[in-house]
């Protein structure tokens, strides 16, 4: 079946620091998605990327849909303690019906 | 304004018990899929239904798991004879009829299966 890779699979950043994670598939999707869960709650969905190069921002974050529609990367800006969290990517690949393959998890810890 | 719901939030199982996960989908979502998420994972699919219909279900084991989405009411995702490995948080989605892209696809907040 297809996986999902993200790396790397924890982190402690600084307050203030950017951040820098990402994600590689076995195999291509046409829409890729960016999630991230606090404890004890769903994920909650922050972007979505639907062309190959697209490179798309919500607020401090920022997403790119890779060339070969295999990877993925999130950026965060000057993090703040409430980023602390798992951020999981996720595919779809629409065919018939959609459905969402996600990825490891990075548990990003922010020291303030 | 509810969004999906899943109940109960927390559920506490001896081996060899029943456990009965219900997800009430967002107003107007008629598409529901289950996930599970083990500790220190990842979500992996196990199931999408549609009302009174299993469209896909390729990531439910082969045994003591059911799941289903009647006509009304909820869907419910039944764990039979549960056992120690089912310990894990057992998440709901839902989308409406006419997916308009990824966001359609609301997660509820769990329920968290301890199995003892």
């Amino acid at each position: 079946g297809q996986q999902l890779n993200q790396s790397p699979q924890s982190m402690f950043i600084q307050e203030g620091e950017d951040v820098s994670m990402n994600c590689t598939s076995s195999s291509i999707f046409n829409t890729w998605l960016w999630y991230k869960q606090d404890p004890g709650e769903g994920p909650v969905l922050l972007i979505a990327l639907y062309k190959a190069g697209e490179l798309t921002s919500n607020g401090r974050l920022t997403a790119q849909f890779g060339i070969t529609r295999k990877d993925s990367f999130l950026n965060i800006s000057a993090s703040i303690p409430s980023d602390v969290g798992i951020y999981f990517c996720a595919g779809l690949f629409s065919g018939g019906y959609q459905k969402v393959t996600f990825g490891t998890g990075t548990k990003l810890q922010v020291i303030p | 304004n509810a969004g999906v719901m899943q109940n109960p939030r927390h559920l506490v199982r001896r081996r060899g018990q029943e456990a009965r996960l219900r997800c009430s989908p967002m107003k107007g979502h008629s598409h529901v899929y289950w996930y599970r998420q083990l500790p220190e994972e990842g979500l992996k699919f196990m199931v999408y239904l549609q009302k009174e219909n299993i469209i896909d279900e390729s990531g439910m084991p082969k045994e003591r798991f059911s799941a289903e989405f009647p006509k009304e009411g909820p869907s419910i995702l039944r764990i039979q004879q549960v056992v120690r490995g089912d310990s894990a948080a057992y998440f709901c989605a839902s989308s409406p009829q006419q997916l308009q892209g990824p966001y359609g696809y609301t997660f509820g907040s769990g329920t968290r299966l301890t199995v003892v």
